[in-house]
């Protein structure tokens, strides 16, 4: 069926360093694919999507391109803050379909000064 | 404050008891999610309305839960006869429908249950 794989955590990086978080997806159709962001104490909010193959999502320096050839939606961000420490969730709309969203587990990232 | 509101933040109950929780989504928005999220683990969909008429339901949304959004704007979920492992946060979202804009949720801070 459909699902979302991330790297599991936590991953813990000093400030400035380089980030990947994996993702890879199965799904039917022809999905958008999504990374979704949490910080401590606040809800689950959009960081970056892209709708088809090819494209890249970015956004507060996060980058991600969907590779429909590897299934995968890599997060990367060339250097890192104390300020993205945070849950990052990997998703898909299953199926291509209006909103349902797929969620991986959820990857926690914390970032050391 | 015009994001999607969430009501009560923490619930505890004993089991066997129902609860109810309310949303309360951005007003422009059209779409209503229910999502349910175990530590650990991504959230997990249960049901969506766009305007009043709910449009899907998950399978993980059993005979006792039921949700509402009688006039199209708030919504809530009720949980009869609660188990131990309805334990969860229970998490509403918004979004202003598909299109381009399909998947970009909006996401309020989760309703928190426990269960004893």
């Amino acid at each position: 069926g459909d699902s979302v794989t991330q790297m599991e955590g936590p991953v813990t990086l000093s400030e400035e360093a380089f980030l990947t978080i994996n993702c890879t997806y199965t799904a039917t159709g022809y999905p958008s694919l999504f990374w979704y962001v949490q910080y401590p104490g606040e809800g689950l909010q959009l960081l970056l999507k892209a709708t088809k193959a090819d494209d890249k999502g970015s956004n507060k320096g996060f980058e991600a391109t969907y590779r429909k050839e590897t299934t995968s939606f890599h997060l990367e961000k060339g250097s890192v803050q104390v300020s993205d420490s945070a849950v990052y969730f990997c998703a898909h709309n299953y199926g291509g379909s209006q909103g349902n969203l797929i969620f991986g587990k959820g990857t926690k990232l914390s970032v050391k000064p | 404050d015009t994001g999607v509101s969430q009501d009560p933040r923490h619930k505890i109950t004993k089991r066997g008891q129902n609860v109810t929780f309310r949303c309360d989504p951005i007003s422009e928005h059209n779409r209503l999610y229910w999502y349910r999220q175990t530590l650990g683990q991504g959230p997990e969909f249960l049901t969506y309305f766009q305007n009043e008429a709910q449009l899907e339901k998950s399978r993980l949304l059993s005979d006792r839960f039921s949700a509402e959004r009688p006039k199209g704007s708030f919504s809530t979920l009720e949980i009869q006869r609660t188990e131990q492992g309805d334990s969860a946060m229970y998490l509403c979202a918004s979004s202003l429908g598909a299109g381009a804009r399909a998947g970009e949720l909006f996401f309020g801070e989760g309703s928190r249950l426990t269960v004893l």
